[in-house]
């Protein structure tokens, strides 16, 4: 299968600084990738799209502002945690979707864990 | 709006017990469903999937078939094994590779 990796593993930061988080398709191409928060004990919930050389389309609730999606080439997308919370403390994965073949799967990566103090 | 029910967990089984984790999902359209696996400290893998209303999905011993009368896609396994030890997750997604909206995950623990 597709392998997805994310960078860094988990992170602490003090609150009011900016913290980037990248996936990378590390064997396809992946001209879309998405972006999922989870919280503790639940689901995973879509923050948004992210489009190689378009902008990101973030789900009802998301702030753009604050969730900053940069998808610059066709193996990496990076989300930016600006100005960080403790509330903004969470598990953060992505996935790519792999279209090789018809086969049209996302492969998710292994998340990083973002905690603001 | 879209959404997917799973059974709450956590389950735990002994080893080679007959294993269901139920799911029942609510779509505006016909959703294609799926069935993803998460082992401790690893990503989310895809562990099967149906396009279609009756298609049966299987892998490592695992099988779903997609119920479209009773909107339902439970997991099902003859045989666990320790191994097998994990958060399921139930997902729909309404346009075959595009977004996935996740059920709860059900933690699976089975004791040797």
């Amino acid at each position: 299968g597709a392998v997805v990796s994310q960078h860094p593993s988990w992170v602490i930061c003090k609150s009011g600084t900016s913290v980037k988080i990248e996936c990378r398709s590390l064997d396809f191409q992946a001209t879309t990738m998405f972006w999922y928060r989870q919280f503790p004990k639940q689901s995973l919930m879509l923050m948004a799209t992210s489009n190689e050389g378009s902008k990101a389309t973030y789900e009802q609730g998301v702030e753009k502002d604050k969730f900053l999606i940069n998808h610059a080439s066709l193996t990496l997308s990076t989300l930016t945690v600006t100005s960080a919370h403790p509330e903004d403390s969470s598990f953060y994965i992505c996935s790519a979707r792999d279209s090789r073949g018809g086969t049209d799967t996302q492969y998710f990566g292994p998340g990083t864990r973002l905690t603001v103090l | 709006g879209n959404s997917v029910t799973q059974m709450e967990g956590p389950v735990t089984l002994s080893e080679e017990a007959f294993l269901t984790i139920n799911c029942t999902y609510t779509a505006t359209g016909y959703p294609s469903l799926f069935w993803y696996v998460q082992y401790p400290g690893e990503g989310l893998q895809l562990l099967l999937k149906a396009t279609k209303a009756d298609d049966k999905g299987s892998n490592k011993g695992f099988e779903a078939t997609y119920r479209k009368e009773t909107t339902s896609f439970h997991l099902e396994k003859g045989s666990v094994q320790v191994s097998d030890s994990a958060v399921y997750f139930c997902a729909l997604s309404l346009q075959y590779g595009n977004k996935l909206v996740f059920g709860a995950g059900t933690i699976l623990r089975v004791k040797s």
